[in-house]
């Protein structure tokens, strides 16, 4: 089993649409869980970081389901723009204070017009 | 600007001339790594830095080797590259304290090893 999973997609939905994309992570230790959106051949660009609590940021949100060990990240209203693949991030702690962010192999998100 | 600098952007080269990525960031980060990430396998690490002069190995560090002499730079040495070293390299770095501690990526370093 993969350390992060998520469903590679492709996600086509139409503009205006609500979209919901999850992601399972296997180390119940981990830490500090993010959502990436990484645009064709560019780097990854952090989306939003996800607290416990869950937290929103304008039409997206994110929350985290420690017991089922999944992270999710809403987007309502999508917009072309939001066009992209979207990357799970986990970071685990290691032994002597090191630690290792793990990425899922990314969401792709297409919204057609 | 804070930000993460990679260099060449761009690289055809033939198997088993020597080449060196640099990767440099100006936000005093204590946390470096280089990843690859190849169509379908996402990004993988190939190698860490917690802190100068403290390098470790990731899931493919096969064929490659760092340095970490100075806390800005990280550069990815490919001492004898292969074909399947064909990739898109991406540098990043973090803060590196805490629980927190969001990565910052490069630009991207697109390798061609004919």
């Amino acid at each position: 089993r993969k350390e992060v999973e998520q469903d590679p997609g492709p996600f086509n939905v139409p503009e205006g649409a609500t979209v919901a994309f999850n992601c399972t992570y296997s180390n119940s230790a981990s830490q500090s869980f993010f959502w990436y959106r990484q645009d064709c051949r560019k780097e990854p660009k952090l989306l939003m970081s996800v607290y416990s609590s869950g937290n929103e940021d304008g039409r997206f949100t994110a929350q985290l389901n420690r017991a089922s060990q999944y992270i999710s990240l809403l987007i309502r209203d999508s917009k072309l723009s939001d066009s992209a693949t979207y990357l799970c991030v986990v970071k685990n702690l290691g032994g002597s204070g090191t630690y290792k962010y793990i990425f899922g192999t990314g969401t792709r998100l297409k919204v057609l017009a | 600007e804070a930000q993460v600098t990679q260099n060449p952007r761009y690289l055809i080269t033939v198997t088993g001339k020597k080449l060196t990525v640099t990767c440099s960031q100006n936000m005093n980060h204590e946390y470096m790594s280089w990843y690859r990430q190849d169509p379908g396998l996402g990004l993988r690490q190939i190698y860490y830095s917690m802190n100068v002069e403290v390098t470790d190995k990731g899931d493919v560090p096969e064929g490659y080797k760092v340095s970490r002499k100075e806390k800005r730079n990280f550069p990815l040495i490919l001492e004898s590259p292969s074909p399947n070293q064909t990739s898109l390299y991406f540098c990043a770095s973090s803060l590196g304290t805490g629980f927190s501690g969001e990565l910052f990526f490069g630009e991207g370093s697109r390798l061609t090893v004919l």
